[in-house]
């Protein structure tokens, strides 16, 4: 059985500040990790994701996440937030093995950013 | 390239009404999925298809049926609607597991409300 946890399930930040959204996970195999971004009234958009190499991952916008084997942990940061950033973002799994693809999700971590 | 649509966007129905939604990806995707979301709950997999004239259940499959007679699209079906399933309704779908891990995209949603 997979599991993804995210603590908070609501981050309130200012404007310029940095953020660090968190998820750690469960899993008896190997696994592919995403980060989701789900903007107010729409769908989920890919934000970034780890396959394999080096294990921190950076997105077109500025996040990147850092895949801890270990820790069992893919938290998600950025160093400047942007008003723009507001949305919901959701952690995710998917096992390595072929003929298992299917994503489990955590319950989604709510950024609000303050002016 | 349209991506992922969804059909219709919002919808209320009655207790015991039945209604299909569609889902369309013009991507030439194996994979489809339906989810719905939840306040609180994140995603959770209701059905799935590894190809066309293929379905399986996934995390909560009970009220619903699919099909997938084409492989570009994917029906949702409720035969007989509870306001237990008011939920927002997405389809996802994605390739076969390889370079890509299992990156899946995402239409914009359906709103349905059951009285």
């Amino acid at each position: 059985a997979q599991s993804v946890t995210q603590l908070d399930s609501q981050v309130p930040v200012f404007e310029e500040a940095p953020v660090e959204l968190r998820c750690n996970y469960s899993s008896s195999v190997s696994v592919y990790l995403f980060w989701y971004v789900q903007y107010p009234n729409q769908g989920l958009q890919l934000l970034l994701k780890y396959l394999s190499g080096s294990t921190l991952v950076e997105s077109i916008n500025g996040f990147e996440a850092e895949f801890n084997k270990s820790q069992t942990s893919f938290h998600l940061r950025k160093p400047s937030v942007h008003i723009s950033d507001t949305a919901e973002y959701f952690c995710a799994i998917s096992p390595v093995d072929f003929g298992n693809e299917k994503l489990t999700f955590g319950t989604g971590t709510r950024l609000t950013i303050i002016p | 390239n349209a991506g992922v649509t969804q059909t219709p966007k919002f919808r209320v129905l009655k207790t015991g009404q039945s209604m299909t939604l569609l889902c369309a990806q013009d991507m030439n995707h194996e994979y489809m999925y339906w989810y719905r979301q939840d306040p609180g709950m994140g995603l959770r997999l209701i059905h799935y298809s590894v190809g066309e004239g293929t379905t399986a259940k996934g995390e909560v499959p009970d009220g619903y049926n699919v099909s997938r007679l084409k492989k570009q699209n994917f029906l949702l079906g409720l035969e007989s609607a509870a306001p237990s399933q008011t939920s927002v309704y997405f389809c996802a779908s994605s390739y076969l597991q390889g370079a890509q891990g299992n990156t899946q995209y995402f239409g914009p949603g359906t709103r349905l409300t059951v009285l």
